[in-house]
């Protein structure tokens, strides 16, 4: 079955830099990939969503790329803020037709 | 527009007892899906739904229950609770109308339920 992997529980960087997050799946190549911000005691809330046809797909201070070769996606949030401290979740279709199933997520902490 | 409201927020069961965890939706939306979380192990799937009357088993189906008579609703049945259920149960609806990966899925705020 499908299986995604987030590269660390938790990524610590200083305010300015670029903050970059992994999110790799195993076997079903999905069309869409997408990646999601959870904040402690709330539900997920969607960021980006990106097509395989796509190679890159940006929305303000965030990137997402999408790389069906390695299966892999990478998640940027540059010049990163206190308030970008958060969950990072990636998800896609376990297979076609099927619910979205996510990673374990990314903690990130962005200190001042 | 309220989105997806879930009910309740917090509940405490003992062990052996039943309940339902309501989820509602006012997005119109067919898909709707059901989520536990713990801790290290990540938002697992536990039920879901393309539409009223269709429902699936995700991974983690065991020991719960769900129907679907309305676009509206998608109830989650807990038929005899046990520890292993205590967790922070969310629920989700998408716009999707050719699979779920199209569009974005919105979330509750959740519902914690203990189980002692």
């Amino acid at each position: 079955s499908q299986k995604i992997e987030q590269n660390s529980e938790a990524l610590n960087i200083q305010e300015g830099k670029t903050a970059t997050l992994t999110c790799n799946y195993t076997n079903y190549s999905p069309a869409y990939l997408q990646w999601y911000r959870q904040d402690p005691g709330r539900g997920p809330v969607f960021l980006l969503l990106i097509r395989e046809n796509e190679k890159e797909k940006r929305k303000e201070r965030l990137k997402v790329t999408f790389d069906t070769t390695l299966k892999q996606s990478l998640f940027h949030i540059t010049a990163s803020q206190p308030a970008d401290s958060a969950t990072y979740l990636c998800a896609l279709e376990e297979q076609a037709g099927t619910a979205l199933i996510f990673g374990k997520g990314t903690t990130l902490s962005v200190s001042s | 527009n309220a989105g997806v409201t879930q009910t309740p927020k917090f509940q405490v069961l003992k062990t052996g007892q039943s309940m339902t965890l309501q989820c509602a939706q006012d997005m119109n939306h067919e898909y709707m899906s059901w989520y536990r979380q713990d801790p290290g192990m990540g938002l697992r799937l536990i039920h879901y739904s393309v539409g009223a009357g269709i429902t699936d088993q995700g991974e983690v189906p065991n020991g719960y229950n769900v129907s679907r008579s309305t676009t509206e609703d998608f109830p989650l049945r807990l038929l005899s609770a046990a520890p292993s259920q205590t967790s922070v149960y969310f629920c989700a609806s998408s716009y999707s109308q050719h699979g779920w990966g199209e569009t974005e899925a919105f979330f509750g705020q959740g519902t914690r339920l203990t189980v002692v």
